[in-house]
């Protein structure tokens, strides 16, 4: 019974290109939920997302970055044009259904942007 | 202001000692309350809700005040493998968490 998958568990990009997180939810879970933790810093909301539905985008920057989670296969977490900010922890979070508190994190993606 | 502050920390404390992290909430609004835990940048875990009532699980203690929007932690007769941050987590309507910048806690033979 795997919880959350995220994959890669490490990234290293070059400024300018471009960086594809993954992020697998529970199995039975349809709600997806990402979260940045920049150095020294708690985590961040960014988006949250259903099947083939972005609900709630408010934490994303307005520029470069993307997400989606199509009706077959992972939740994506795209970010164009990689700056050295981006580096960070990206977590994924999932949970069974609308408004539901109780979520199960992954154990995150390490972004390092050289 | 952010919607959730914490103490900045870190704390550092002998073993056996007791601490408490204190946590403040902007959003009147907000329907749930927990205290997650995170070691060294892994992901968060869950460490307890926080009721109204007041709540222990063992050495811990949550405490919620709705009128002052105020969350707190107590941990007693601290252990080292108690070192890790804590992050004080609000459930706002709209189905999000939000996270407080976590107090580091060191626990020192």
């Amino acid at each position: 019974n795997a919880g959350v998958m995220q994959n890669p568990r490490h990234l290293v990009r070059r400024r300018g290109q471009e960086a594809r997180l993954r992020c697998s939810p529970m199995k039975g879970h349809s709600h997806v939920y990402w979260y940045r933790q920049l150095p020294e810093e708690g985590l961040k909301f960014m988006v949250y997302l259903q099947k083939e539905n972005i609900i709630d985008e408010s934490g994303m920057p307005k520029e470069r970055f993307s997400a989606e989670f199509p009706k077959e296969g992972p939740s994506i977490l795209r970010i164009q044009q990689v700056v050295r900010g981006d580096s960070a922890a990206y977590f994924c979070a999932s949970s069974p259904g609308w408004a539901n508190e109780k979520l199960f994190f992954g154990s995150g993606t390490q972004l390092s942007v050289l | 202001r952010k919607e959730v502050e914490q103490d900045p920390g870190p704390f550092n404390v002998p073993e056996g000692a007791t601490v408490a992290f204190n946590c403040t909430y902007s959003n009147s609004a907000s329907q749930s309350f927990f205290w997650y835990r995170q070691d060294c940048r892994k992901e968060p875990k869950l460490l307890m809700s926080v009721y109204s009532s007041g709540n222990e699980d063992g050495r811990f203690t949550a405490q919620l005040n709705r009128a002052s929007q105020y969350i707190s932690l107590l941990i007693r007769d601290s252990k080292l493998s108690d070192s890790a941050t804590y992050l004080c987590v609000v459930y706002n309507q709209g189905g999000k968490l939000i996270f407080g910048q976590g107090t580091e806690l060191s626990v020192k033979p």
